[in-house]
């Protein structure tokens, strides 16, 4: 059964804090995703990486960086955690095979105090 | 620049009818699209997908109509089942280029008893 797991389901951190959300995949895919949902934004696509040590910004990149040192990890740093950075965070990871999709974990739901 | 769009932020049918989600993208380099369901608190669960060189998909209830010439998707659910009330998100790669995934704002699907 392919996997994406996410380390925490729920974090509270306060304003100002740095913070790491820490997705794991178990299926040997190139591609790892991070996204933030927000009601009536939709998934709005924060970084992507296509292979280790690779990056791309997506559509909302301030305030965020990445880190993937190994294939099946991929992480999401908030430098200096606000208030608008509350919200739920999905990690997703696909492989470049024709109709492979992407697999999400279950969500962090961070909320910066 | 939204590039994936879902204009319907919601939608409600009664049990056993149709239901039809609809989307609209502007990027003519996508050729591979997807929709995905979610519920409150989890990850979204791959739906169903069309490559761009098919016009229609089905897959049980599910089947995703490509209009490539007007740049829109739909999902077709039928008949629907109260089980189906979840928000659904519809999303487009260029397989091309890098694989990435982008989302539009979703739609949340009641379906009625």
């Amino acid at each position: 059964d392919v996997k994406v797991t996410q380390s925490s389901r729920y974090l509270v951190k306060r304003t100002g804090e740095k913070v790491f959300l820490e997705c794991v995949q178990d299926m040997d895919h190139e591609n790892m995703f991070w996204y933030r949902q927000d009601p009536g934004l939709g998934l709005r696509l924060i970084y992507f990486s296509y292979d280790v040590k690779m990056k791309e910004k997506g559509d909302i990149p301030e305030g965020y960086s990445v880190s993937r040192e190994k294939k099946e990890r991929f992480s999401l740093i908030l430098e200096s955690a606000s208030t608008n950075q509350t919200s739920m965070y999905l990690c997703a990871s696909s492989s470049w095979t024709e109709g492979t999709e992407a697999f999400f974990g279950q969500g962090t739901r961070l909320t910066v105090v | 620049d939204q590039q994936v769009k879902q204009n319907s932020p919601s939608l409600s049918v009664q049990e056993g009818r149709i239901s039809i989600l609809n989307c609209d993208y502007t990027n003519s380099m996508f050729d591979y699209f997807l929709w995905y369901k979610k519920y409150p608190a989890e990850g979204p669960t791959f739906l169903i997908s069309i490559s761009s060189i098919k016009d229609k998909n089905e897959d049980g209830r599910f089947t995703v109509f490509l209009n490539k010439s007007a740049k829109h998707l739909s999902l077709h659910i039928v008949p629907s089942q109260p089980g189906d009330s979840a928000v659904y998100f519809c999303a487009a790669s260029a397989r091309s280029n890098t694989g990435k995934l982008i989302f539009g704002q979703g739609t949340t699907l009641q379906v009625k008893p």
